[in-house]
């Protein structure tokens, strides 16, 4: 059974860095799947932040690319985001979630249980 | 960039059918999945590939999706089924979701 699991400070000051840790159970991440990060701001909606692919490649909100950065270390079987320069508007609670292959579907079938992350002084 | 619209809220009587949808240009060309997310919890998949259920979600759970719309069906709606739907859909390497309705059993 796949696990995801969301791990990182919940508490980050304005203007420094996010960073965001999840880790995967049941499947090494270097076999296939894109794998991303989704946020919830407190009431509102689902914004997707970006994916990677198994094999490295990335794609980021354009809303957010400037400041967004993915990556996958295999040998921790864990992929990690990090988000630069963040103000009160970042503070969310942030997913990570497994996604099928574009050609069939791109959805996300397994999700984490989502780390609450506060940008206050 | 691509955008998904859907009704901030959607009423149904237990028993009923709930009809939930998502709208998008040309958005047949594209793979609809749904989620439900009830308080406090993660998105759960519902429906993927437009119209297909994972192991798990009832059957009363269906989705289609035509032209510029596809829609999220839930047949003999229980007090459980009460939660926030978002739609999802993927074009020209970017994810999008709507911004979700509001499913009220009264």
């Amino acid at each position: 059974q796949v696990q995801l699991q969301e791990s990182g400070p919940g508490l980050v000051k304005p203007s420094e860095t996010l960073s965001l840790t999840c880790a995967v159970s049941g499947y090494f991440i270097n076999n296939s799947y894109y794998w991303g990060w989704i946020r919830q701001p407190p009431g509102e909606g689902l914004e997707w932040i970006g994916s990677i692919y198994h094999s490295g490649s990335t794609y980021y909100n354009p809303s957010l690319k400037s400041r967004v950065t993915i990556s996958v270390d295999t040998s921790e079987n864990q992929f990690s985001l990090k988000l630069s320069s963040v103000t009160a508007a970042d503070t969310a609670v942030y997913y990570c979630a497994r996604i099928h292959e574009v050609g069939f579907g791109a959805y996300m079938d397994v999700w984490g249980k989502g780390t609450t992350v506060t940008v206050s002084s | 960039s691509y955008e998904l619209t859907q009704p901030p809220s959607v009423s149904v009587s237990p028993g009923q059918t709930a009809s939930i949808s998502c709208s998008g240009d040309n958005l047949e060309d594209k793979y609809a999945s749904w989620y439900r997310q009830k308080p406090g919890q993660s998105p759960v998949l519902v429906i993927y590939q437009d119209n297909m259920r994972p192991s798990g979600i009832p059957e009363r759970f269906s989705g289609s999706n035509s032209g510029n719309t596809a829609t999220l069906t839930i047949s003999g709606t229980q007090a459980m089924d009460e939660a926030d739907y978002y739609c999802q859909a993927w074009d020209s390497s970017l994810w999008v979701f709507g911004g979700g309705t509001k499913l009220t059993v009264l």
